[in-house]
């Protein structure tokens, strides 16, 4: 079993709809948590920061379930340039510099 | 300011041969990591460094990898008697601090496509 699992996809969806990624982990000792994004064959890039209280940063919202070792993304109303791929990132307590990648969920969205 | 900045941008070396990746990170951040990405795959974490130090070799898949990292800024990545299954974009990321006690972003540079022939 993989340390960081996510849904491959893809999702493709219609603009404007809401969508939700899921990411599992198995590591309870993890501690950070971060959604980031990648375009087609260009770098990741940091969407957002996952606090325990869960956070929101415009269309996005990032929730963190700490019992059920998993964490969430949602996207509002999507645009077009919301397509890419999401990455959920985890890290150790004990081992602060590294982090675990997912493989990554797919988002197409579609006029 | 300048980001982090990866050279060669492209690399084709035949199997056998031994090739160094360099990454130039982004001037005052203190931590460094350098992962692998093969297509359609997620990141895979090969090694971290704090200033120098690199507390967590881990990750690097062989003893044919190795990472060092001089005056707390540039690294470089070798990769001995280079295979096929080498091939990947190796990805480089700095941050002010280690990403895992704080929320410090990982910032990535463009990657180097290594193949393998």
């Amino acid at each position: 079993r993989k340390e960081v699992e996510q849904d491959p996809g893809p999702f493709n969806v219609p603009e404007g709809a809401t969508v939700a990624f899921n990411c599992t982990y198995s590591n309870s000792a993890s501690q950070s948590f971060f959604w980031y994004r990648q375009d087609c064959r260009k770098e990741p890039k940091l969407l957002m920061s996952v606090y325990s209280s869960g956070n929101e940063d415009g269309r996005f919202t990032a929730q963190l379930n700490r019992a059920s070792q998993y964490i969430s993304l949602l996207i509002r109303d999507s645009k077009l340039s919301d397509s890419a791929t999401y990455l959920c990132v985890v890290n150790e307590r004990t081992n602060a510099g590294k982090s675990t990648f997912g493989d990554g969920t797919t988002l197409t969205v579609k006029p | 300011g300048a980001g982090v900045s990866q050279s060669p941008s492209n690399k084709v070396t035949e199997k056998g041969k031994d090739v160094e990746l360099r990454c130039d990170p982004i001037s005052g951040h203190t931590a460094l990591y350098w992962y692998r990405q093969s297509l359609g795959q997620g990141l895979e974490f090969l090694i971290y460094f704090q200033g120098n130090s690199a507390p967590d070799k881990s990750g690097l898949p062989s003893d044919r990898f190795s990472a060092e990292r001089t005056g707390g800024s540039v690294s470089t990545l070798t990769i001995q008697r280079t295979q096929q299954e080498d091939s990947a974009v190796y990805l480089c990321a700095s941050s002010l601090g280690l990403a895992g006690g704080s929320t410090y972003e990982q910032y990535f540079g463009p990657g180097t496509r290594l193949t393998v022939t």
